[in-house]
């Protein structure tokens, strides 16, 4: 049984640019949400998805959207990309709100 | 505000020098508390839930209980490979986030 996958593994953006990160959830899990992590630190809510709708976001600008498909699997995009956007954006999903969060690899963005 | 704080922020151990690592934690209706661990790089693994005080669950070197304020996370005589960052996380009442404390960075050396 597959965990968590998350593509591409690496990205290097410059200011200004567009990003896509692709994630696809553990077989079973309908829920996908979506983290960032700044060296240091602990993981930080971005967003959260369920049946293809946002259910909840964390404080992150407009910048930051996302989508679910049918599949459950889900797409994390950012906008207008600043430096401080550099991290390691990871991907958790889960049967439902209440149980366990299940991690993907994480894609490590450079904006240059 | 809910918050969740890890002590300390880095450790170092011999090899089997057992040792604790604390997270205390303020939530609105705790609905779950999470340890996690990851190694430099990768995702945070999965290692253990706890929903009520006085709830305990062990694994292999690894034991977490629980109190109304914290956490601990109990390692018993550890070993090199256990050397990661342990993380711990709230689930509150209201909400389907998980809120990360930054973490204790673990280093057992031989």
């Amino acid at each position: 049984d597959a965990g968590v996958t998350q593509s591409p593994t690496h990205l290097i953006k410059t200011r200004g640019q567009q990003v896509t990160l692709r994630c696809s959830p553990k077989s079973g899990h309908d829920t996908v949400s979506w983290y960032q992590q700044a060296l240091g630190q602990g993981p930080q809510f971005i967003f959260q998805y369920y049946e293809e709708e946002e259910r909840q976001r964390g404080n992150f600008p407009d910048r930051f959207s996302g989508h679910q498909f049918p599949n459950y699997s889900s797409e994390l995009n950012v906008n207008a990309l600043l430096l401080g956007d550099s991290a390691l954006y990871l991907c958790a999903s889960s049967p439902d709100r209440n149980n366990e969060q299940f991690f993907g690899p994480g894609t490590r963005l450079t904006v240059l | 505000e809910d918050q969740v704080t890890q002590s300390p922020e880095a450790l170092r151990l011999q090899e089997g020098e057992s040792s604790s690592l604390n997270c205390s934690y303020t939530v609105s209706g705790l609905r779950g508390l999470f340890w996690y661990r990851q190694d430099p790089g990768k995702g945070p693994e999965f290692l253990f839930t706890l929903y009520s005080a006085g709830e305990e669950k062990e694994k292999e070197r690894l034991k977490a209980t629980l109190t109304k304020k914290e956490s601990f996370l109990h390692i018993t005589a550890p070993k090199p490979e256990d050397s990661a960052t342990y993380l711990c996380a709230v689930l509150g009442g209201g909400y389907n986030k998980l809120i990360f404390g930054a973490g204790t960075r673990l280093a057992v050396h031989p």
